[in-house]
């Protein structure tokens, strides 16, 4: 399995409150991607990045910034959480060479 | 990407071969053919890819048509490990995930 790991698990926080969400790999690869699952969407890209301080958006990124300091850290804040980013989140990662993505375990959010 | 179409569900019975299609009509030269399939919560998991060529591995196969229009992913003996959501997608770098389609193998 590749090594992806994505903190915290499961977070709950109040509407207005800032969220930062971590994903590291281990696999030193290049491009990292922020998804959100929620029931009738399938899985929708939020951000993603194609190198340390490289980023930019995806289709979903109204509410959300990113970051990426270093190769195995991509970050994913909410400045001000609200009750519709209620979702499952899932971190992704790609080598350069490759097509395929390799997801995490997924963080679950709510916001109440 | 190419917009892919797939049934929202399917039945296998344990140990014969699972089918599962997939049509896109619109994919362009450059775009590969992606499965992966996601098993209850679980992160999503890659199972193969192709451009144009029938491929295999450890998983599965992938059939392209020639006209690469549509293809069909094949599990060969279909466990109860099998259950889960399986999304067909049609990109060339960037990978946008469908609905998919929900096999349920039964035993």
């Amino acid at each position: 399995d590749a090594g992806i790991t994505q903190s915290p698990r499961h977070k709950v926080t109040e509407t207005g409150t800032p969220v930062t969400l971590r994903c590291h790999q281990t696999e030193n690869h290049r491009y990292m991607y922020w998804y959100r699952q929620d029931p009738g969407h399938g899985l929708r890209l939020i951000h993603y990045s194609y190198g340390v301080k490289d980023t930019d958006k995806g289709e979903v990124s109204d509410g959300y910034s990113v970051s990426r300091s270093k190769t195995e850290d991509f970050l994913l804040t909410l400045e001000s959480a609200t009750s519709s980013q209620t979702s499952v989140y899932f971190c992704a990662i790609r080598g350069g060479d490759s097509y395929e993505q390799y997801f995490g375990p997924g963080t679950r959010l709510t916001v109440t | 990407d190419a917009k892919t179409t797939q049934p929202t569900s399917m039945d296998c019975a344990e140990g014969r071969a699972a089918n599962l299609p997939c049509n896109h009509s619109t994919i362009s030269g450059n775009e590969y053919v992606y499965w992966y399939r996601q098993i209850h919560s679980q992160g999503p998991q890659y199972i193969i890819h192709g451009l144009k060529n029938n491929e295999t591995n450890e998983m599965a196969s992938l059939i392209i048509t020639e006209d690469r229009k549509s293809s069909t992913l094949i599990l060969p003996h279909a466990t109860l490990r099998d259950t889960a959501v399986y999304y067909c997608i049609a990109s060339y770098q960037k990978v946008t995930f469908g609905t998919g389609t929900k096999l349920q193998v039964i035993p």
